[in-house]
């Protein structure tokens, strides 16, 4: 089963502009991490965030976490064609759930040279 | 090497076959999972093991499905009577510790295991 969602499912940009990504979820969590894909490649992990944070950066990278809506949000700024890639949520539960990493869909950015 | 390795890369088989898809993990690392991927979807959780021993199986899809990890280091995903439905790129990740084991929880993968069942 997939806990996160992420939103927009696709996103297509010109390079230099930000790209804005959500992602909700359904339960109590400890942490939310971010992972990039590129075509046919494993995942990479990019940012965590624990439960007890509500902002994070890392270099070009910015992530919101709003427990009480229980959504998160991952900002790119000045993208660039490298970028293109898909994104993914994924929630570590603290509620006793399976002890991997839930994810989500994934957004498929696009960034436009 | 220093990242996370999966053989083979690619794998082809007929229905009704039987696969093993193998992955080695990072040196050190305690923690193994393995996730199965469908086109357009996230990684799906199959298996955790915390050292030699299967510490979560809850989402491997049902018994035809099998994997090992005797040594606490490489793991076998084993797959029997393979059918058209388990089509998939088998992804294997790793982590110093492990989620349980107090760990961020962050996740290495590998470059996954694509298989195509005919």
């Amino acid at each position: 089963s997939q806990q996160g969602e992420e939103d927009p499912q696709a996103l297509s940009i010109q390079e230099g502009e930000n790209a804005t990504m959500n992602c909700s979820y359904k339960t109590s969590i400890n942490n939310l991490q971010w992972y990039r894909q590129n075509s046919g490649r494993g995942l990479v992990h990019l940012i965590l965030i624990r439960s007890n944070e509500r902002e994070k950066h890392s270099g070009r990278l910015r992530v919101t976490l709003d427990t009480s809506k229980k959504s998160s949000s991952l900002l790119i700024t000045a993208s660039r064609a490298a970028d293109t890639a898909s994104y993914f949520c994924a929630t570590n539960d603290s509620g006793g759930g399976a002890d991997g990493l839930t994810f989500g869909k994934g957004t498929h950015l696009i960034i436009q040279p | 090497g220093a990242g996370v390795s999966q053989t083979p890369s690619n794998k082809v088989t007929e229905k009704g076959k039987y696969v093993e898809l193998r992955c080695d993990p990072i040196s050190g690392h305690t923690a193994l999972y393995w996730y199965r991927q469908s086109l357009g979807q996230g990684p799906e959780f199959l298996i955790y093991f915390q050292g030699t021993g299967a510490a979560d199986d809850s989402g491997l899809p049902n018994d035809r499905f099998f994997a090992v990890r005797p040594e606490g280091s490489v793991s076998t995903l084993k797959i029997q009577r393979t059918e058209r439905g388990d089509s998939a790129v088998y992804l294997c990740a790793s982590s110093p510790t492990g989620l349980a084991g107090g760990g961020t929880g962050e996740l290495f993968f590998g470059e996954g295991s694509r298989l195509t069942v005919l």
